[in-house]
């Protein structure tokens, strides 16, 4: 598709188990952003790849949250062992340069930890 | 604390009218971008502000930032049911900066 894409839509699991998310980019783009919405929020920054590197990883919440991206595309977020205080929708952006703010975001994936 | 207050938090109107969004912050920044979000899907770009003062319109949504780079405002003029969604402010604290820091957002309804 010619937009942001993000899968699972929606992903329902028990406490203590692991995810993954994961985020298609529009072609081409090399700058690639998660953010993370709580129930009618504004958005918190996660982490950003300029290409496959990632310089700022400030903003991952714990050490059980981890992403990556290959090829300068594809993108996953991991949460491990998951806690009840990670239900959130979590969204992924690209843009199409370097320097620039997420200009095009995916639909989310809503995460639910039961 | 938020770094970027927006208010009002909730806005119900009826169409036709008109109405102000507010963006306030004690910080400056060096850009500011105001999105919007439908239920279920992501937030949209609407504009981005760079320079104190600025002034952008689109069709009925003017948007302004302010002289100190620290504030911003989304008027819509005359406001129809399809204006209805959730906007956001967000501003990059550094030029250049990858990371936005958002407000909490305006959840606007308008009523036919």
């Amino acid at each position: 598709g010619a937009g942001v894409s993000q899968s699972p839509s929606n992903k329902v699991t028990e406490k203590g188990k692991d995810v993954e998310l994961r985020c298609d980019p529009i072609s081409g783009h090399t700058a690639l952003y998660w953010y993370r919405q709580s129930l009618g929020q504004g958005l918190e920054f996660l982490i950003y790849f300029q290409g496959n590197s990632a310089p700022d990883k400030s903003g991952l919440p714990s050490d059980r949250f981890s992403a990556e991206r290959t090829g300068g595309s594809v993108s996953t977020l991991t949460i491990q062992r998951t806690q009840q205080e990670d239900s959130a929708v979590y969204l992924c952006a690209s843009s199409p340069y370097w320097g620039g703010q997420p200009q095009h975001f995916g639909d989310g994936t809503r995460l639910s930890i039961l | 604390t938020q770094l970027l207050e927006q208010s009002p938090q909730f806005l119900s109107i009826q169409e036709g009218e008109n109405l102000t969004v507010y963006c306030n912050s004690s910080s400056v920044f060096s850009s500011l971008q105001w999105y919007r979000q439908e239920p279920g899907e992501g937030p949209v770009l609407l504009v981005t502000v760079v320079t104190g003062g600025e002034v952008k319109k689109l069709k009925r949504l003017t948007f302004q930032f302010g002289d100190a780079r620290k504030d911003s405002s989304l008027h819509i003029t005359a406001a129809q049911p399809g204006d209805t969604g959730l906007y956001l402010c967000a501003g990059a604290l550094i030029q250049g900066a990858q990371k936005l820091v958002f407000g909490q957002g305006t959840r606007l309804t308008i009523n036919p």
